[in-house]
């Protein structure tokens, strides 16, 4: 199983809603990725969890909450987001952070009213 | 700044062979060189990455000058669903993965 599943596929939001996007590996990978992409634009790495533990924030405003409950789940808590966060959110998973051989979900796309 | 500079875009005929160029002059004795593609509505997808020798794989092969300034990426003989942009990025191990503009390849029937 080389797959990276991330459900849903797409989401519809208020402003004053709290939802969750969620991503899922079954190939033992330690490290997982959320990236952010906007329509025409490369993605933007956002958080890096290694080992379970998140290592790296690329300074994410807090309406934007990482968790990861296990080696094989992470989720993104999404609140009080903002219109101009709408955009293609990308989990992705590697068999630890050294190793630049990332797989990546087909993305769920948010869109925030 | 961007370590790595790429053409906006390149077309390539059906059953040609596509040669994708990418500039990092300014790269480091660790750094590797990556290629990530991106088919519309898709998740980016894991191409191929060296350090200093050439390499090929079942996708592509990566040509690096010797003196690692630059690199090419050559899928050998492309078809309409190689149509994407395809990232090239450099990285030392321990470090992000971050995507530059990349190039936008269009394979003509």
């Amino acid at each position: 199983d080389t797959e990276v599943t991330q459900t849903p596929k797409h989401l519809v939001m208020g402003m004053t809603n709290k939802k969750s996007l969620k991503c899922e590996q079954h190939m033992g990978h330690r490290a997982m990725y959320w990236y952010k992409q906007k329509a025409k634009k490369p993605p933007e790495l956002m958080f890096v969890y290694s080992y379970e533990k998140l290592s790296i924030n690329e300074s994410v405003p807090s309406r934007f909450s990482p968790e990861c409950p296990n080696s094989s789940l992470l989720n993104l808590h999404l609140h009080a987001l903002q219109p101009e966060d709408s955009a293609l959110y990308l989990c992705a998973s590697s068999q630890d952070y050294a190793t630049g051989e990332l797989f990546f979900g087909e993305g769920s796309r948010l869109t925030v009213l | 700044d961007a370590k790595t500079t790429q053409p906006t875009s390149m077309d390539c005929a059906e059953g040609r062979a596509a040669n994708l160029p990418c500039n990092h002059s300014t790269i480091s004795g660790n750094e590797y060189v990556y290629w990530y593609r991106q088919i519309h509505s898709q998740g980016p997808q894991y191409i191929i990455h060296g350090l200093k020798n050439n390499e090929t794989n079942e996708m592509a092969s990566l040509i690096i000058t010797e003196d690692r300034k630059s690199s090419t990426l050559i899928l050998p003989h492309a078809t309409l669903r190689d149509t994407a942009v395809y990232y090239c990025i450099v990285r030392v191990a321990d470090d992000k993965i971050i995507f530059g503009k990349g190039t936008r390849l269009h394979i003509l029937p």
